[in-house]
């Protein structure tokens, strides 16, 4: 089946500078690659998605990108500010599978000031 | 955006009882409800996934008499943990699809429930 493979599981970045995080999938039948926030004890939130027919989307200081020959996909947080700090989560899925999600390890990104 | 509400937000129970959680799609009729359960400092892991009117498909190594999926109607979906034992003990979220449009393949999360059994 699907697996999703993200690096880092941790990251700590001063405020201002960038963060990035990668994504590995296997399935080259996925389509939709979602990236979640989520903050201790709740939900997570959508914070940006790429479908298989764009390489890059921005949206303010987040930006996604996709390479789908090498089964990649990254996220780019720019100017970091301490409430980004949180474990951000990437994701995979594809539609005929009713939009089942296969999420990665998450990563612990920690912005200090 | 789509809201899902869950319910209850926290349960503690007795080792051996059982627990129903719900999961309601407020403003959209959710043609798919997926159950995740979440341990402490590590990823969502999908359970099973709910159709309307369907049996639930469950993931390899989740137990479907033990962990019992009820999808009743387009609003509305439960998850029964029977006989829960403290190795239960987890964050489960439910997320629900098919708000349509542009929204396809989203998945919109409910506020998860933080089951401890003792």
């Amino acid at each position: 089946g699907e697996n999703v493979e993200q690096h880092p599981s941790t990251l700590s970045v001063q405020e201002g500078d960038s963060a990035v995080i990668k994504c590995t999938y296997s399935d080259s039948a996925s389509n939709y690659f979602p990236w979640y926030k989520q903050e201790l004890g709740k939900r997570p939130q959508l914070i940006i998605d790429i479908r298989s027919n764009v390489g890059e989307k921005k949206d303010q200081r987040i930006a996604v990108t996709l390479n789908k020959t090498a089964k990649h996909f990254s996220l780019h947080i720019t100017e970091t500010q301490p409430e980004d700090s949180a474990v951000y989560f990437c994701a995979a899925s594809k539609n005929n599978q009713g939009g089942k999600l296969i999420f990665g390890q998450g990563t612990e990104l920690s912005v200090k000031p | 955006g789509a809201v899902v509400s869950q319910h209850p937000s926290r349960v503690i129970c007795k080792s051996g009882t059982s627990v129903k959680i719900e999961c309601r799609s407020l403003d959209f009729q959710a043609t798919t409800m997926f159950w995740y359960r979440q341990f402490p400092k590590q990823s969502l892991m999908l359970m099973a996934t709910s159709n309307e009117g369907s049996k639930a498909t469950y993931e390899q190594g989740v137990e479907k008499d033990k962990f019992l999926i009820n999808h009743a109607s387009l609003t509305l979906s439960t998850l029964t943990v029977t006989s829960a034992h403290p190795e239960d003990s987890s964050f489960y979220i439910c997320s629900a699809s098919g708000a349509g449009g542009s929204l396809i393949n989203e998945q919109f999360f409910g506020p998860g429930t933080r089951l401890t059994v003792l």
